[in-house]
């Protein structure tokens, strides 16, 4: 079983549209990230979120993007109005342990096709 | 700021070879170094890590790696390749109390029968 599990798999959406990709942790940790990675590109860190709130997060992540854990259990990422250079694999993560170490469990993505 | 360069996008061995995979990173402060695997359809998964202490780190599967600050270097290797290391690798730095990981361009390694 998992330690991340990430919905939806694959989402194709059209340009300008909402879409949110959530992400179950399972148990119950402090330490989340959102990571993404263009095809053929580096990943790259988007947002930190530590005990519900935003710690980090990089200019990607910019006023279309938010982050929130609604109901203690489902982690989100909302993307307001998508772009075409939104089209990527999103990957949650959260830590191991109970402090940020960088050693992280991934979920298998959720690969984002903006038309 | 933090990065590191993995050099050699593709790495290609026979299986029963040795497979060396290259990292070297940039860091103002004592790095936290990472090796992250990949399988396809997969998310990425820890192989080994560097924070403090013993330089040459062991991991999953066979894999290690070493740190070298004179050549701030994290090279990953493992002596006999098998078919299921087929993947793309990952190198990545951080450093105490940073939330968030750089990762490398990544390194895909076939093996060949």
């Amino acid at each position: 079983e998992p330690e991340v599990t990430q919905t939806p798999s694959h989402q194709v959406t059209q340009m300008g549209q909402e879409v949110i990709l959530r992400c179950v942790p399972i148990s119950n940790h402090l330490y989340f990230y959102w990571y993404r990675q263009i095809l053929g590109q580096k990943v790259e860190f988007l947002v930190s979120f530590y005990n519900n709130e935003i710690s980090e997060k990089s200019e990607i992540f910019d006023d279309q993007f938010s982050v929130e854990r609604p109901d203690g259990s489902n982690f989100t990422l909302k993307i307001r109005s998508t772009k075409l250079e939104d089209s990527a694999m999103y990957f949650c993560a959260r830590e191991q342990g109970d402090r940020n170490t960088g050693e992280l469990f991934f979920g298998e993505g959720s690969r984002l096709t903006v038309l | 700021a933090q990065s590191v360069t993995q050099l050699g996008s593709h790495v290609s061995v026979s299986e029963g070879a040795l497979v060396l995979l290259r990292c070297n990173y940039s860091s103002s402060v004592p790095p936290y170094l990472f090796w992250y695997v990949q399988y396809p359809n997969q998310g990425l998964q820890l192989l080994l890590k560097y924070t403090t202490g013993a330089t040459l780190v062991k991991g999953i599967n066979g894999f290690e790696a070493e740190f070298k600050k004179s050549e701030t270097s994290f090279h990953l290797t493992k002596p006999s390749a098998h078919m299921s290391d087929a993947a793309e690798y990952f190198c990545a730095v951080t450093r105490v109390n940073d939330y968030k990981l750089s990762f490398g361009a990544g390194t895909t390694v076939t093996v060949r029968a």
